[in-house]
């Protein structure tokens, strides 16, 4: 299993400009999520998915778009890059809870991000 | 809302030395609590983990205890390596029949001299 893989690893985008961050899972897993990572800040949520066909916002979700057309695919969308969109992108997934009475956590796995600079 | 705070970084220790990072957490209910840590240049990966109060969890000489009482769960490992040398993120998360959203800290970035 490849887990969860992103494309590109590092992209500079000029005000203005659009751009698709792919996101990919083999793991069959249910939730997806998008996340942004600033220097010295934790990381904060954009987007999340539950299945294929549904998607919510997150806590940062200005600027961003995103679609879950199948389960394994969770590609976010930046429409009009801005400077303030710099930062470390990261896709990650986890899978359906555990049955009724048994434990129920949640790990999330981990792409190994995206370094997205807008000048 | 929820949150959670751990100690500011960095902190800098010798081989073999004792460290603690302290992470605390406000909630509204009875969250799981997570350990994450970051490798250079790598996305995060789960490094221990607790669903309830007074559990400990532990991975690769690293340890945590939920603890509700001082709503903590700081992250200690007797001795560390150079290969320790990472950031770690302290987290927290409801589950249930909903989404799985993680909460989490700044991070505190670690490194180990030899």
């Amino acid at each position: 299993n490849a887990g969860v893989t992103q494309t590109p690893k590092f992209r500079i985008l000029k005000i203005g400009q659009s751009m698709t961050l792919q996101c990919t899972q083999d793991m069959n897993h249910n939730y997806m999520y998008w996340y942004r990572q600033d220097p010295g800040m934790g990381l904060k949520l954009i987007y999340y998915s539950v299945g294929a066909g549904i998607t919510d916002k997150g806590e940062v979700p200005n600027g961003y778009n995103v679609s879950r057309s199948t389960t394994e695919d969770f590609p976010l969308r930046l429409e009009l890059a801005a400077p303030s969109q710099t930062s470390v992108y990261f896709c990650a997934s986890s899978p359906r809870a555990g049955l009724a009475g048994g434990p129920s956590y949640n790990e999330q796995f981990f792409g190994p991000g995206t370094r997205l600079t807008v000048l | 809302g929820d949150s959670v705070t751990q100690m500011e970084g960095p902190v800098t220790l010798s081989e073999e030395a004792f460290l603690t990072i302290n992470c605390t957490y406000t909630a509204t209910g009875y969250p799981s609590l997570f350990w994450y840590v970051q490798y250079p240049g790598e996305g995060l990966q789960l490094l221990l983990k607790a669903t309830k109060a007074d559990d400990k969890g532990s991975n690769k000489g690293f340890e945590a205890t939920y603890r509700k009482e001082t709503t903590s769960f700081h992250l200690e490992k007797g001795s560390v390596q150079v290969s320790d040398s990472a950031v770690y993120f302290c987290a927290l998360a409801y589950s249930g029949a909903g989404s799985y959203q993680l909460t989490f800290g700044k991070g505190t970035k670690l490194s180990v001299i030899p």
